[in-house]
């Protein structure tokens, strides 16, 4: 059974401390790694695909990085509109459902 | 105009009424999936639908139904609804011709209250 999990559940962070987040998985056969945001009472936003470690993808102030057992998602400078929810999956060689972690909570103080 | 639409939005109703959600695309998409989301846990799979004529259960579809009524059209029903089906609903569609991964891409969800 595939299994993810995140860390710390909760962050909070000062505008401009970068830091990192933890996605650890376990699965069968890795098809892709997901990163998605949420805000508060919104539908989660597609942010990247990760699909072999060593493989890192960037995207304004976040980076994402993957190996065999693990994923971070490192947030540099951070700012106020930074603040989500971020959650991570993993998608199995064999199909296509996704196995959702239970999110981080980021929240940038200015 | 969204990709992804769900009505309605916000739905307040008491147990043991009858409850349809409804999801519109306008991505193309043949896949579709139903996801709840209660607070603190992890998006659960309810059911999900390659195309009309295939439907199939997630992790959690008791005491829901689906209905696919189009390639752009997937409703989730709950028969009779109760108080721990309070939650946040999503859909969600994907393209699997589209890349080495399925990316699934999220409606804004409808919130759900069964008091």
């Amino acid at each position: 059974e595939d299994q993810v999990t995140q860390s710390p559940e909760a962050l909070r962070l000062q505008e401009g401390e970068s830091s990192s987040l933890n996605c650890s998985y376990t699965v069968s056969g890795l098809r892709g790694l997901f990163w998605y945001r949420q805000d508060p009472g919104k539908g989660p936003e597609f942010l990247f695909t990760l699909y072999s470690a060593g493989e890192e993808k960037e995207k304004e102030r976040l980076k994402a990085t993957l190996t065999k057992k693990e994923s971070f998602l490192h947030i540099t400078a951070p700012k106020p509109e930074d603040s989500a929810t971020y959650l991570c999956a993993v998608q199995e060689t064999s199909g296509s459902r996704l196995t959702f972690g239970e999110g981080t909570q980021l929240t940038v103080n200015p | 105009d969204a990709d992804v639409t769900q009505t309605p939005r916000n739905r307040i109703t008491k147990t043991g009424k009858r409850i349809m959600l409804e999801c519109s695309q306008t991505k193309g998409h043949d896949r579709m999936y139903w996801y709840r989301q209660d607070p603190g846990l992890g998006l659960q799979l309810i059911y999900y639908s390659f195309d009309v004529k295939d439907i199939n259960k997630g992790e959690i579809s008791d005491g829901y139904s689906v209905s696919r009524q189009a390639q752009a059209k997937f409703s989730l029903s709950l028969e009779s609804a109760i108080p721990n089906q309070t939650a946040l609903y999503f859909c969600a569609t994907s393209d699997p011709r589209q890349g080495i991964t399925d990316t699934q891409y999220f409606g804004p969800g409808t919130r759900l209250t069964v008091l």
